[in-house]
């Protein structure tokens, strides 16, 4: 069964840019989370998907912002970049809404210049 | 807020076992996660224990868990070289909104030696 994959692997912008990750979830699964893992600070929870709709969000700013897709696949954009932005991005997926066991993908490395 | 806090290294010497630890903040927390990242990789699940639970095991891992301190622990036995990873330590963090994800700790940096 293909686990939680993520494009692209690398991606580089530069400030004021906009990026765009992907994420597919595993078969069957409903809710996607996107995880923020910048140096020095740990991973830090971004937004999490549901059926379609925005469950939840952590501390960022609105420029950061995503959607679900009626195949439960996901899409984080992150609008006017700037250098912090620089970080991991983590996707995780998750059979039901219930926080029971989150599966991650590898991760989209952003670097902005 | 929630709080989860981890050493940020340790170092054991190949066959030895690895006790990583991690203490958190949120006394709701129903199900805590030993996460594992290798270099370059993303996370991948370890192991997880719910909270009603002291202890897990699971092949050369063992969590144990004491609620009434809000300490989890994760030993590897007979560390191999293949376990040279960073280990993370989660809760599920929950707010007035509902449930807000996982929280981390800063990770562990597991270092064998020869």
């Amino acid at each position: 069964e293909a686990g939680v994959t993520q494009s692209p692997t690398h991606l580089i912008k530069t400030r004021g840019q906009q990026a765009t990750l992907r994420c597919s979830p595993i078969s069957g699964h409903t809710s996607v989370y996107w995880y923020q893992q910048a140096l020095g600070l740990g991973l830090q929870f971004l937004l999490w998907y549901d059926e379609g709709e925005e469950r939840n969000r952590g501390n960022f700013p609105p420029r950061f912002s995503g959607r679900q897709f009626p195949n439960y696949s996901s899409e984080l954009n992150v609008n006017a970049l700037e250098l912090e932005d620089s970080a991991l991005y983590l996707c995780a997926s998750e059979a039901g809404a219930l926080l029971e066991t989150q599966y991650f993908g590898p991760g989209t490395r952003l670097l902005v210049l | 807020g929630e709080d989860v806090e981890q050493s940020l290294f340790l170092s054991v010497r190949e066959g030895d076992s690895s006790v990583i630890n991690c203490t958190y903040t949120d006394s709701s927390s129903t199900y805590l996660y030993w996460y594992k990242q290798e270099p370059g990789a993303g996370l991948q699940l370890l192991t997880y224990i719910f909270s009603n639970m002291d202890m897990k095991q699971d092949q050369r891992l063992t969590v144990l868990l004491n609620k009434k301190d809000k300490h989890l622990s994760l030993r590897i036995a007979d560390t191999q070289t293949g376990d040279s990873a960073i280990y993370f330590c989660a809760e599920i963090s929950y707010s007035g909104g509902g449930a807000d994800g996982l929280t981390f700790g800063k990770g562990t940096h597991l270092i064998i030696q020869p």
